[in-house]
């Protein structure tokens, strides 16, 4: 069974940074094709990607926030790590990670299945 | 870069179909950009219910098809359950830019 659970503050104050940690469990992230990613909802809002990393290191970062944006990740420890820096309360979100399924050898992203159950930050003073 | 748009919202009986459409707002050559769905059940994280444009994961009930002409994906219900009320998002991938979610559609049952 894949899971994946999201760990972050739920609090942060701007202009701190947010760091958020994806722990998964029941996939081998240095297998071909397999990728993990970072999408975030605000409240009553629509899904809006972040960030992507393959199992070959490649990374991927929305265009609109890739200034500010880091994934990396922890093989050893199952561990994929987001870092949003110089937050705002525009950052306010549920965020998520998934297990994404890259087709190979196009290295195409295909889909994200499962997704955590998300984790809600909000960022204020 | 690519923008999926999707109806704000659709309705139906139970028993009835409902088909929300996913349009690319350009095409994407060169590289596989597959439409997935999701369902998000109010308070809980999406599900995956139709990737590859048209294959659906074990365990999604038959009653949910995707299918895909020119630019516009489409995911069709039927029939409708009232378990089945939710936000359904589809997704792609535009290549160096990134992957895409369209909007969002609200499904009422009424």
């Amino acid at each position: 069974q894949i899971t994946l659970k999201e760990t972050a503050p739920t609090f942060v104050k701007p202009p701190q940074p947010l760091t958020l940690t994806c722990t998964f469990s029941g996939f081998n992230f240095a297998e071909r094709g397999v990728g993990v990613g970072w999408i975030r909802q605000a409240p009553g809002k629509s899904l809006e990607w972040l960030a992507l990393i393959y199992w070959n290191n490649v990374k991927l970062y929305s265009r609109s926030l890739e200034t500010r944006l880091t994934i990396t990740k922890d093989t050893s420890r199952n561990r994929i790590v987001l870092t949003l820096i110089t937050v705002g309360p525009e950052d306010s979100a549920t965020y998520f990670c998934a297990r994404a399924d890259i087709d190979y050898p196009v290295i195409s992203f295909n889909h994200f299945d499962p997704w955590g159950p998300g984790i809600h930050v909000s960022v204020s003073s | 870069q690519i923008t999926l748009t999707q109806p704000v919202s659709v309705a139906g009986s139970p028993g009835q179909s409902v088909t929300i459409s996913c349009t690319k707002s350009v095409s994407v050559t060169g590289i596989k950009s597959a439409v997935s769905w999701y369902q998000q059940l109010p308070g809980k994280s999406p599900r995956l219910i139709i990737f590859d444009d048209t294959l659906r994961p074990s365990g999604v009930p038959v009653r949910f098809s995707g299918s895909m002409s020119g630019d516009t994906a489409s995911l069709t219900i039927v029939p409708l359950k009232e378990e089945d009320e939710a936000h359904y998002f589809c997704s792609s991938f535009g290549g160096l830019t990134g992957v895409v979610f369209g909007g969002g559609t609200k499904v009422t049952v009424l």
